[in-house]
């Protein structure tokens, strides 16, 4: 039973304008999310994080927002560049004292110049 | 890169042979964790260790085994690979003792069983 979801397996933004990848999350206890992003033939690398006492967290060009009533987060892209096209994974913290990290199915963006 | 290095980076190998994939770091980090990656799926955890000889399993441990004799390796075996079992395959370590703080990856090892 998936605990993180993402549910759009692919997004397509012009070059400037805004991406925004979508995640909803089913444990109620998670408290932490995390986003990576990864490169065909890399692995994943950490790009922003958020903790549920927050509902907003901004790095440049990339920010995060929670919503833990609706059990959604997001990650906004502005503004969005073709080094931005990968594919982004939405993760949560889990497992025997939260030391596994839980990742969605991932989505992957296109920036189209 | 982390300090992280995986090998083989590629590999193809027949149903049924046994294969090891190694996952070496040049930190002390007390955790690792191997990660199978398939389209659909995203990344699925595999197992994980905590300590030399600490390990525990993930997700989708079937059909693999892990052994960590030294704090800097930690070996991700299939016994008998299956066709099911090609994916590509990601080492992660965790550099802060902070449950919330990030994984690190390898660049992985692409495994293909024909």
């Amino acid at each position: 039973d998936q605990q993180v979801k993402q549910n759009s397996p692919s997004l397509s933004v012009q070059e400037g304008r805004i991406s925004i990848l979508n995640c909803d999350y089913t444990n109620s206890m998670f408290d932490y999310f995390l986003w990576y992003k990864k490169y065909p033939a890399e692995g994943p690398t950490f790009l922003i994080s958020i903790s549920s006492i927050k509902d907003k967290n901004e790095d440049g060009r990339f920010t995060v927002f929670l919503n833990k009533s609706a059990k959604h987060l997001s990650l906004h892209i502005v503004p969005s560049q073709p080094g931005d096209s990968a594919v982004y994974f939405c993760a949560a913290p889990s497992g025997a004292g939260s030391y596994q990290l839980t990742f969605g199915k991932g989505t992957k963006l296109s920036v189209i110049p | 890169d982390a300090g992280i290095t995986q090998s083989p980076r590629h590999k193809v190998t027949e149903t049924g042979t046994p294969v090891t994939l190694r996952c070496h770091q040049t930190e002390n980090h007390r955790y690792m964790y191997w990660y199978r990656q398939d389209p659909g799926h995203g990344l699925r955890l595999i197992h994980y260790s905590y300590g030399v000889k600490d390990t525990d399993k993930g997700e989708v441990s079937d059909g693999y085994s892990v052994s960590r004799s030294k704090t800097e390796d930690f070996l991700l075996t299939l016994e008998s690979a299956t066709s099911s079992q090609t994916s590509v395959y990601f080492c992660a370590i965790r550099p802060g003792q902070e449950r919330n703080s990030p994984l690190h990856f390898g660049n992985g090892t692409r495994l293909t069983v024909t």
